[in-house]
């Protein structure tokens, strides 16, 4: 089945450092990747569409210079939390799917806490 | 939420009797989706429902979609006390490739 990989699972950083989520998929190609976020017994917030070779499509609200999305390759992409405040703290979570047939795989997700 | 909302909120029931879970949703659909989500951890695909199928079946869920009333239910079946998790629907609206969550059931299955 199709397999998402996300890394770190969990990162501490100190405010005003950044910090960078990976998102593999691991055995299919993904043209698109999205990007979550969810606070604690919250839903999913959907954050922006990845789009590779081209830029992201961010959700109102979000800020896109806070949030840096790169998808440089059909399998990999990253999230930059810039210059992280304590208030960034949060769950992020990435998915992705082979093809329209196919449910959405999530990765693992990233624990980010900020100090 | 962005797309949609579910009910109940949470959900507390005893082990062997079955657990249903109500999604509305805002817009048109290409398919709805029900997820599922251990405290802290990542999410688990359940089953997907088309929006031209109005019932579908995997093991003991069972996922119902009535698209003039933008609602699924989703049936859990002789709970177990493993099932105890928060159960996410989520929709891709048929303008685009986005992908949306309703706000979640937090189902508890006593022993």
């Amino acid at each position: 089945g199709a397999v998402v990989s996300q890394h770190p699972s969990r990162v501490i950083c100190k405010s005003g450092t950044s910090v960078k989520i990976e998102c593999r998929s691991l055995d299919f190609q993904a043209t698109t990747m999205f990007w979550y976020r969810q606070f604690p017994k919250q839903s999913l917030m959907l954050m922006a569409t990845s789009n590779e070779g081209s830029k992201a499509t961010y959700e109102q609200g979000v800020e896109k210079d806070k949030f840096l999305i790169n998808h440089a390759s059909l399998t990999l992409s990253t999230l930059t939390v810039t210059s992280a405040h304590p208030e960034d703290s949060s769950f992020y979570i990435c998915s992705a799917r082979p093809g329209a047939n196919y449910g959405y795989t999530f990765g693992s997700g990233t624990r980010l806490t900020v100090v | 939420s962005q797309q949609g909302e579910e009910d109940p909120q949470a959900l507390s029931i005893q082990e062997g009797e079955n657990a249903t879970m109500n999604c509305s949703y805002k817009t048109s659909i290409n398919n709805l989706q029900w997820y599922r989500q251990n405290s802290g951890r990542g999410l688990v695909h359940l089953i997907l429902i088309r929006s031209n199928e109005r019932e579908k079946h995997s093991g003991r869920l069972r996922v119902t979609l009535d698209t003039s009333k933008k609602s699924s239910s989703l049936l859990i079946t002789a709970s177990r006390a493993a099932d105890t998790a928060s159960y996410f629907c989520a929709t891709d609206k048929n303008t685009g490739n986005q992908f949306y969550f309703g706000t979640g059931t937090s189902l508890t299955v006593i022993p």
